[in-house]
């Protein structure tokens, strides 16, 4: 069964950094793209960066571009995301989102149960 | 970057009847726009992607079409379990874009 997993949500200061991490299992970690998607309490949702199967290729969100590093280590099927410079804007539910076919569309089939980072003083 | 918007924001159907959500992209996506199904305190559920194909399990009572910027999503048959917020995404280009969601309530 594919299973993904976030962990290392909280509270935050502004200006402060957080780590996310997804724990990935049940697939060939290595073979999928994967995305971190947000979604801000009550509002809707926000792709957020995405990275290719190998780590060579990542991408970002304007609103996280300069703040944010995605990441992988495929031998521990781990996804991460270094969230710096947080604002309070960055306040939301963070999904790790695995697409639907290695080499295919970012269509995300499986998703976590989300972390919740807030940023507050 | 490719703005998505969805309409109605909301949506309030008895149980049986037909729903139809459209979303519209400011620029041609080609087939490339997916649905997504929320419920509260979940993560969103593909429903479709390439704009027409269900995703595995998916009921048939969902479909979805379109093509190039207006696309469409269809309930045949509202079910009470439908109750949800939809979501488009457009894969076609970076950075990935949703639109902002319909509400779909049950009367």
């Amino acid at each position: 069964e594919v299973q993904v997993l976030e962990s290392g949500g909280g509270l935050v200061q502004p200006g402060g950094s957080l780590r996310l991490s997804c724990a990935a299992s049940g697939f060939t970690f290595s073979s999928y793209a994967m995305s971190w998607v947000r979604q801000a309490p009550g509002k809707g949702l926000e792709w957020v960066s995405a990275i290719g199967g190998s780590g060579a290729a990542t991408f970002y969100g304007d609103s996280v571009k300069g703040r944010f590093i995605i990441s992988r280590d495929n031998s521990k099927n781990t996804l991460s995301l270094q969230m710096n410079s947080l604002r309070a804007e960055d306040t939301a539910v963070y999904y790790c989102a695995k697409v639907l076919y290695s080499g295919g569309s970012q269509v995300f089939d499986n998703w976590g149960q989300g972390t919740l980072v807030t940023v507050s003083s | 970057e490719i703005v998505m918007t969805q309409s109605p924001a909301t949506l309030s159907v008895s149980p049986g009847e037909r729903v139809t959500l459209s979303c519209r992209a400011s620029q041609s996506v080609s087939s490339n726009l997916a649905w997504y199904q929320q419920k509260p305190g979940q993560a969103p559920r593909l429903l479709i992607y390439g704009a027409s194909t269900r995703a595995t399990g998916l009921p048939a009572r969902f479909s979805g079409s379109g093509s190039g910027t207006e696309f469409t999503l269809t309930i045949s048959s509202l079910q009470s379990e439908d109750s949800a917020v939809y979501y488009c995404q457009q894969c076609h280009d970076w950075p990935l874009t949703f639109g902002g969601g319909t509400n779909v309530e049950i009367k």
